[in-house]
């Protein structure tokens, strides 16, 4: 078992207000997935980092992996409601096994 | 395209009994996984298959959960006997090609099981 935690792990915050989750292991990782799960659905998938450093920016979400590819980082700036979900972030390695870290429940409130 | 289809959505069981979920993936995706998500929690992998060969099934609670994907589509997991703490929902992905692991899982909307 490749064990991914995430920090925080709860995070309740205003409309418009920057929020950074955090994604660690001790385990290196061929890629770094992050998704987004909405109640009574299943995760999404918002990017996939491969290279250690690699930065990738998805409109107000700024994702990057570690130098390391041990850990990974999603930012989001000026939160809306809609942003409100599960996120999660998931390790894989070379044999496509998809490691999911333990979540960060975001609440935006208008 | 249609996406994962899972059934039942919704199962509550007595603790003892047995139950069996079902997922059909995207036509085309060869890689087959089933995770096991507590409320609240990230989904822990149980299983995966590539086309009907089992790939990983090392966190599979083999004494009381089973799987199989006989003819490389569809798939069924089943818990016999279940017990309180296998309360969860339980997802089915399915894996678009790409590099090793690069590529996208695609879910279904889950089984949710409650273990009375």
């Amino acid at each position: 078992t490749q064990l991914l935690e995430q920090s925080p792990q709860f995070l309740s915050i205003q409309e418009g207000e920057n929020l950074t989750v955090y994604c660690n292991s001790s385990s290196v990782f061929s890629s770094l997935q992050w998704y987004r799960q909405e109640p009574g659905e299943g995760p999404v998938l918002l990017v996939t980092v491969v290279t250690g450093g690699e930065v990738k920016k998805l409109k107000r979400l700024t994702f990057q992996f570690g130098d390391a590819r041990k850990d990974s980082s999603l930012h989001i700036t000026a939160a809306q409601p809609g942003d409100t979900g599960l996120y999660l972030c998931a390790g894989a390695n070379t044999g496509n096994q998809f490691y999911f870290g333990t979540g960060t429940s975001l609440t935006v409130i208008p | 395209e249609a996406g994962v289809a899972q059934s039942p959505r919704y199962k509550i069981i007595e603790k003892r009994q047995s139950v069996a979920f079902w997922c059909n993936p995207i036509s085309g995706h060869a890689t087959l996984y089933w995770y096991q998500q507590i409320l609240g929690q990230g989904p822990k992998l149980l299983i995966q298959f590539q086309n009907n060969g089992v790939v990983d099934d090392s966190q599979l609670p083999k004494d009381r959960f089973s799987a199989e994907r006989l003819k490389g589509v569809d798939s069924t997991l089943k818990i016999q006997p279940a017990k309180l703490e296998d309360s969860a929902v339980y997802l089915c992905a399915s894996n678009s090609p790409g590099g090793a692991g690069t590529g996208e899982l695609f879910f279904g909307e889950g089984s949710r099981l409650t273990v009375l």
